[in-house]
């Protein structure tokens, strides 16, 4: 079967890093992406890895691991407008995404 | 219009009514999906479309139809709504299938009574 895993929630102090890991079983494999969506609304693209290793973009990069099947996204210099949920989604052999739950990230004062 | 838009925002239906969810993009994105987003579970993919012309069927499509006339459009029919279908659907497109970004429309949060 097809499984991609996720903390539920975290919690973070405002101007912290936070790591969220997301690991996945997958029906091959093409990539990952994350994407952050704030409550109520669209899902927007943060980022994408199709190699091995971390992609910085800004405050945010994103790490994978394919012989783990393991990626985590990695948020500095946290602020508050980063609370959101962040959805890991992997590109599977039919170039369809299979989508995690999500994780709600919680930023406290 | 900029980007892609889904109509209507909201919509509360009776049981066993059919009902088409709108989605049109102005990118001329060839691929375009369409997702439910239920709570505590991922987006699931109910149909796509590679590029006009051409659908397919995705995790979830039973209960649900779509047709690709043209490249800007992608409605999602529910032949005869059931109370399971209640759920938030999002409609999305990219360049094409395949290693590229999705982009989002608002979203239409569907009731079914």
């Amino acid at each position: 079967g097809q499984n991609i895993d996720q903390p539920t929630e975290m919690t973070a102090t405002e101007g912290a890093i936070v790591q969220i890991n997301c690991t996945y079983q997958t029906s091959g494999f093409n990539g990952l992406f994350w994407y952050q969506q704030h409550a109520g609304e669209a899902p927007t693209f943060l980022s994408y890895n199709v190699l091995d290793g971390l992609e910085e973009k800004g405050r945010f990069s994103s790490f994978l691991s394919r012989s783990k099947g393991y990626s985590y996204l990695l948020l500095k210099e946290l602020q508050m407008k980063d609370s959101a949920s962040y959805l890991c989604a992997v590109e599977d052999s039919n170039y369809q995404l299979i989508w995690g739950a999500g994780t709600k990230l919680i930023i406290k004062p | 219009i900029a980007g892609i838009t889904q109509a209507p925002t909201s919509q509360i239906l009776a049981a066993g009514r059919r009902m088409t969810l709108r989605c049109t993009q102005d990118m001329r994105h060839n691929a375009m999906y369409w997702y439910r987003q239920d709570l505590g579970l991922g987006l699931r993919l109910i149909h796509y479309s590679n590029t006009a012309g051409t659908t397919g069927k995705g995790e979830v499509p039973d209960g649900y139809s779509v047709s690709r006339a043209n490249t800007d459009d992608f409605p999602l029919t529910l032949a005869s709504a059931v109370p399971s279908q209640t759920s938030v659907y999002f409609c999305a497109s990219s360049v094409s299938s395949g290693g590229n970004e999705q982009f989002f429309g608002p979203g239409t949060r569907l009731t079914v009574l």
